[in-house]
């Protein structure tokens, strides 16, 4: 399975934007770039995913590398409820689609 | 909508017992993929059901089954239970045709601790 790299943690001030990086250096041409987030006490809940272009939806924006190398989630104002963890996947087609979680980034929002 | 509920949301069960975790997925998903989560960590694939047959497999001994029954639902078993298999135990919903494009989506999972 391909892997990813993202630091262990991360601090952001309320209403800042946060960038959360991940490296993905053997990212292979059939994989899609996932991200979930896991708030505490819950299940992980997606955020959004690409392939080769940036990609923006209501929660976040994905900036894709030209190599596809890294990938970085931005969270354009946080919330305290944007305070979990954050996993940086890779979606193989090929290998049937099954998520390989990593161990994640924790955000932590101050107020 | 529910979405994807899962039960129970929590269960003890003592060493060498057995058990059985439930979910049924978001309505119009017709694929069931189960994971492990032990505290701190992040999950791990143990298994995916499509038309009520095991797909792919994460590496799970063989006391982790499963089952997938024609409404779409699943049972996750485990037998022969170890202290080690104490974790959030969360189960993912997808549509097949569209998996690989699309989002899944996680229940809010069984805590199960064995003593």
């Amino acid at each position: 399975d391909a892997k990813t790299t993202q630091p262990n943690s991360m601090e952001s001030n309320e209403e800042e934007p946060v960038h959360l990086p991940c490296n993905h250096s053997t990212i292979s041409g059939t994989d899609y770039i996932h991200w979930y987030r896991q708030l505490p006490s819950q299940g992980p809940e997606y955020v959004i995913h690409g392939l080769t272009s940036n990609v923006n939806n209501r929660m976040a924006s994905l900036a894709i590398a030209e190599d596809r190398k890294s990938s970085t989630l931005i969270l354009h104002r946080a919330t305290l409820r944007d305070a979990a963890v954050y996993y940086c996947i890779l979606r193989d087609v090929a290998a049937g689609n099954k998520l390989t979680f990593g161990g994640g980034t924790r955000v932590l929002v101050k107020p | 909508d529910a979405g994807v509920t899962q039960s129970p949301t929590h269960l003890i069960k003592t060493r060498g017992q057995q058990v059985t975790l439930r979910c049924s997925p978001k309505s119009g998903h017709d694929t069931v993929s189960w994971y492990q989560q032990a505290l701190g960590q992040g999950p791990q694939f143990i298994f995916q059901y499509y038309e009520e047959e095991e797909r792919q497999r994460g590496n799970f001994p063989d006391r982790f089954s499963g089952h997938q029954f024609p409404n779409y639902s699943s049972e996750l078993n485990v037998n022969a239970l170890l202290l080690g298999d104490s974790a959030l135990y969360l189960c993912a919903s997808s549509l097949k045709s569209t998996e690989s494009r699309t989002e899944a989506f996680f229940g809010q999972g069984t805590r199960l601790t064995v003593v």
